[in-house]
């Protein structure tokens, strides 16, 4: 079955930056879109961005545009989102999800739409 | 920036109807999503392209969309189905991706 797992919670000091990896298995990793997404505190959901496995192509929400960076090792199934000059604003549950559809589905003149299955989360607390 | 809109909360006794609303300006051209996410568990896909449901969700759930609203039903709520439940779509223009803020749904 498909399965996503995330590394370990994480604390980190304002100004810092922090590495999340996500590890693929029971699919083709190099087949589907691979998105982040997070959630603060009590609070709801937002995509920060994803990557193309096979090609290594990014796309990422503006509001996280030159301060995250996503990447992929296919030897190893895994990819990564490294988020820099950490703020307490970013305390939150980060998510990794697979895109639902196989690279290269459009519908309606979008791509990379929605995400099925997630990763189990990974805490990252910024705090000084 | 594009924004969906849902109600914040619905509550149902057991076996009656839920139904949860979500509001967007694309929504006439882009399918909605829905997302149920339990207390401390990650989000899992409940219904997709306004109103297919992914193998291994209960019947009771379905989803419709008209015009601006999308709205995702669950007949017969059972007390496992209290959860927050997230609307997401794609704006139709800068392809961004949206989520609504989420219904919690109490079912007592």
């Amino acid at each position: 079955q498909v399965q996503l797992v995330q590394s370990g919670a994480e604390v980190k000091k304002p100004g810092a930056s922090v590495r999340v990896s996500c590890k693929a298995s029971g699919y083709t990793f190099t087949g589907h879109f691979l998105h982040w997404i997070r959630q603060a505190p009590g609070e709801g959901l937002e995509w920060m961005g994803g990557i193309n496995p096979r090609s290594g192509a990014t796309e990422y929400a503006p509001k996280f545009q030159g301060r995250v960076t996503m990447t992929r090792d296919t030897s190893i199934s895994t990819a990564y989102m490294e988020l820099n000059s950490l703020v307490s604003g970013d305390t939150a549950i980060y998510y990794c999800a697979k895109d639902a559809d196989p690279l290269g589905y459009c519908s309606g003149g979008s791509c990379y739409i929605y995400f099925d299955p997630w990763g189990q989360g990974t805490q990252v607390t910024v705090s000084s | 920036s594009y924004e969906l809109t849902q109600p914040p909360s619905v509550s149902v006794s057991p076996g009656q109807t839920a139904r949860i609303t979500c509001s967007g300006d694309a929504l006439p051209q882009k399918y909605a999503y829905w997302y149920q996410q339990k207390s401390g568990q990650a989000p899992v896909l409940v219904m997709y392209e306004d109103s297919k449901r992914p193998s291994g969700i209960s019947e009771r759930f379905s989803g419709s969309s008209s015009g601006t609203m999308a709205t995702l039903t669950i007949s017969g709520a059972q007390i496992e189905d209290e959860a927050d439940y997230y609307c997401y779509s794609i704006d139709s223009t800068a392809n961004h991706r949206v989520f609504g803020g989420g219904t919690k749904l109490t079912v007592l």
